[in-house]
């Protein structure tokens, strides 16, 4: 099955600073690949997603890449403010196998004022 | 994309006793999944809770301690039977929409077994 490493675990930046998660995965036919925020007592909150047959999607200050040669993506965050922190995941899913998400280990983000 | 509520929204429990954790979406949806997040850990799919027949489990879960039923599109419920403290995590349900690789996630409930 898929298995996706996310690295690194914690990463505490200084606010205006850039954050960058990356992210690895194992299956070739995985299509799909979201993030997630989740914050202290909520659950996942999609922020953005990026799909195979694209290399890089922005929005605002987020913006993901995809390299589906080597089989990682990333997540960029720039002009970070004390509201990104939070804990951050990444996932693949392949539509063939039924959209299952299948989420990396998670980066706590401590963004410092 | 969806409003997705879950109930309870927390609740603590003795060692033995179930608990039924109910999803409810404002709009049909396709898919339903429910997960596990167990402290200060990722996500791990239970299963896929299949509207009208049995729920398709992944490896390490059992329909016998995590029963699921999904009566119609916009309603699934969670049940964890014979609680142990290792049972104690936060239960979250997700949603895709039709024609849409996009899963949204309800706030959780969070399950403390004592």
């Amino acid at each position: 099955g898929e298995n996706v490493e996310q690295h690194p675990s914690t990463l505490s930046v200084q606010e205006g600073d850039s954050a960058v998660i990356k992210c690895t995965y194992s299956d070739s036919a995985s299509n799909y690949f979201p993030w997630y925020k989740q914050e202290l007592g909520k659950g996942p909150q999609l922020i953005i997603d990026i799909r195979s047959n694209v290399g890089e999607k922005k929005d605002q200050r987020i913006a993901v890449t995809l390299n589906k040669t080597a089989k990682h993506f990333s997540l960029h965050i720039t002009e970070t403010q004390p509201e990104d922190s939070a804990v951050y995941f990444c996932a693949a899913s392949n539509g063939a196998a039924g959209n299952k998400l299948t989420f990396g280990g998670g980066t706590r983000v401590l963004v410092k004022p | 994309s969806a409003v997705i509520s879950q109930k309870p929204s927390r609740d603590i429990c003795q060692r033995g006793t179930s608990l039924t954790i109910q999803c409810q979406v404002d709009s049909q949806v396709t898919m339903m999944f429910w997960y596990r997040q167990q402290p200060g850990q990722s996500l791990t799919l239970i299963a896929t809770a299949n509207q009208g027949s049995e729920a398709t489990y992944e490896s390490g879960f059992v329909i016998d301690k995590f029963p699921i039923s999904r009566p119609n599109l916009t309603f699934s419920t969670l049940t964890v039977s014979n609680m142990s403290p290792e049972d104690s995590s936060i239960y979250l349900c997700s949603v895709g929409l039709p024609g849409r690789e996009t899963q949204y996630f309800g706030p959780g409930t969070r399950l403390l077994v004592l």
